[in-house]
């Protein structure tokens, strides 16, 4: 599976639109880009997944560039509780596992 | 809240000893998988179950094992628990379908700590 680049940590203020970036530069045609995040000390969170297109949930929105070699999660309007670590994982088609990296800590201020 | 769940929330073993962990999954899936995070780090797959049997393993010994009942939980068993086994297990469960489409959701985990 491609590697992933985030960055450590981000700070955002409530009510701002939380933009993470995701950097995938090896990432293979077949390879979907998943987006979890990890509320402290609970199990991690779906938020969306996306192969070429963007896509919109009730949770966020995913920004895939058109040559795939990075993504942005956009939290539209952050709030505290969406302080967590983010984690941002190339899954190639045929693999059956999550391969987590060590993710973005973003905290949402007041 | 996803419907996976897992038990106990909380376990303290001594080392040598052996530990099962449990996780009944989501209604409509059918496959479950288990994954080891250990502290300030992310999930490492252990492996995952799919129709009562292994479909994938990561890198882990054969001291960790499991199984999938025909209602689709599962247990995962650690033999021989050494102190590096403290962690966070946590299984995720996902409707098969062969590939990275199967969107895995998570349970609240299982607290391990080996004395």
């Amino acid at each position: 599976d491609a590697k992933t680049t985030q960055p450590p940590s981000m700070d955002c203020a409530e009510g701002r639109a939380a933009n993470l970036p995701c950097n995938h530069s090896t990432i293979s045609g077949n390879e979907y880009v998943y987006w979890y995040r990890q509320i402290h000390s609970q199990g991690p969170q779906y938020i969306i997944h996306g192969l070429k297109n963007n896509e919109t949930n009730e949770m966020a929105s995913l920004i895939i560039t058109e040559d795939r070699k990075s993504s942005t999660l956009i939290l539209p309007h952050a709030t505290l509780r969406d302080t967590a670590v983010y984690y941002c994982i190339v899954r190639g088609y045929n693999n059956n596992d999550m391969r987590f990296g060590a993710g973005t800590r973003l905290t949402v201020k007041p | 809240e996803t419907g996976v769940t897992q038990s106990p929330t909380h376990l303290i073993k001594t080392r040598g000893q052996q530990v099962t962990l449990r996780c009944s999954s989501q209604s409509g899936h059918n496959t479950v998988s288990w994954y080891q995070q250990a502290l300030g780090q992310g999930p490492q797959f252990i492996f995952q179950y799919y129709r009562e049997e292994e479909n994938g393993r990561g890198n882990f010994p054969p001291r960790f094992s499991g199984l999938q009942f025909p209602n689709y939980s599962s247990e995962l068993n650690v033999n021989a628990l050494e102190l590096d086994d403290s962690a966070l297990y946590l299984c995720a469960s996902s409707k098969y379908s062969g590939g990275a489409t199967d969107t895995q959701y998570f349970g609240p985990g299982t607290r391990l700590t080996v004395l």
